[in-house]
């Protein structure tokens, strides 16, 4: 069946260090990708997408990088600072539908001092 | 302020009384949606609505059911609820895009729910 998951359900990083966070899917027809952040006690907050006609994409101190021939989706934070603890989800399309999304069961980013 | 309003944002109830939790949006979006998050399975989407009237089922659909009578508004009815909806439930919104898909989606803050 179709499902999107993660490699590490937790993930401790230096302060100051950059953060990979890693996305598995199985379907190859999903076409849209997305990383959300969820900070503790808060509804999920939009980080980054990309489209499955691109490779990388940046935002500001992210980076979201697809590569579709092994179907895995990883999302980069450079210099990871404490605001960045929370949980990240990623989340494809349903490759029927362009107005479901699959999401993943989340990976926690615990940032060390 | 451009938000997700969700209410109430902490419930407890008892097996079959029936509840609605309330979802408002003022960024005048087509397209909400209800989740519920329950630990390690991450969100799984209930129902959603394209626009006014317009709703279908998710993946969990089952003991809930919504509305969409107005565009910022979309419910979410437990008609008879039961211990094993004890979830943290979110409602989002975002507009459609033109090209087919949806757009980012915007999230409320969360409903907690407790059913004994």
């Amino acid at each position: 069946g179709e499902s999107v998951g993660l490699h590490l359900p937790t993930l401790s990083v230096q302060e100051g260090d950059n953060s990979i966070i890693n996305c598995a899917y199985s379907n190859s027809a999903s076409d849209y990708f997305i990383w959300y952040k969820q900070e503790s006690g808060k509804g999920p907050q939009f980080i980054i997408d990309i489209r499955s006609n691109m490779d990388k994409r940046q935002g500001q101190r992210v980076t979201v990088l697809l590569n579709k021939t092994v179907k895995h989706l990883s999302l980069q934070i450079a210099a990871t600072q404490p605001g960045d603890s929370a949980v990240y989800f990623c989340a494809e399309n349903n490759g029927d539908s362009n107005y479901q999304l699959i999401w993943g069961a989340g990976t926690k980013l615990i940032i060390k001092p | 302020e451009a938000q997700v309003t969700q209410n109430p944002r902490y419930l407890i109830t008892v097996t079959g009384k029936k509840l609605t939790v309330t979802c408002s949006q003022n960024m005048n979006h087509e397209y909400m949606s209800w989740y519920r998050q329950d630990p390690g399975l991450g969100l799984r989407q209930i129902y959603y609505s394209m626009n006014v009237e317009v709703t279908d089922k998710g993946d969990v659909p089952e003991g809930y059911k919504v509305s969409r009578k107005e565009k910022r508004n979309f419910p979410l009815i437990l008609e008879s609820p039961s211990p094993n909806q004890t979830s943290l439930y979110f409602c989002a919104s975002s507009l459609l895009d033109l090209a087919g898909g949806q757009d980012t989606q915007y999230f409320g803050p969360g409903t907690r729910l407790t059913v004994l």
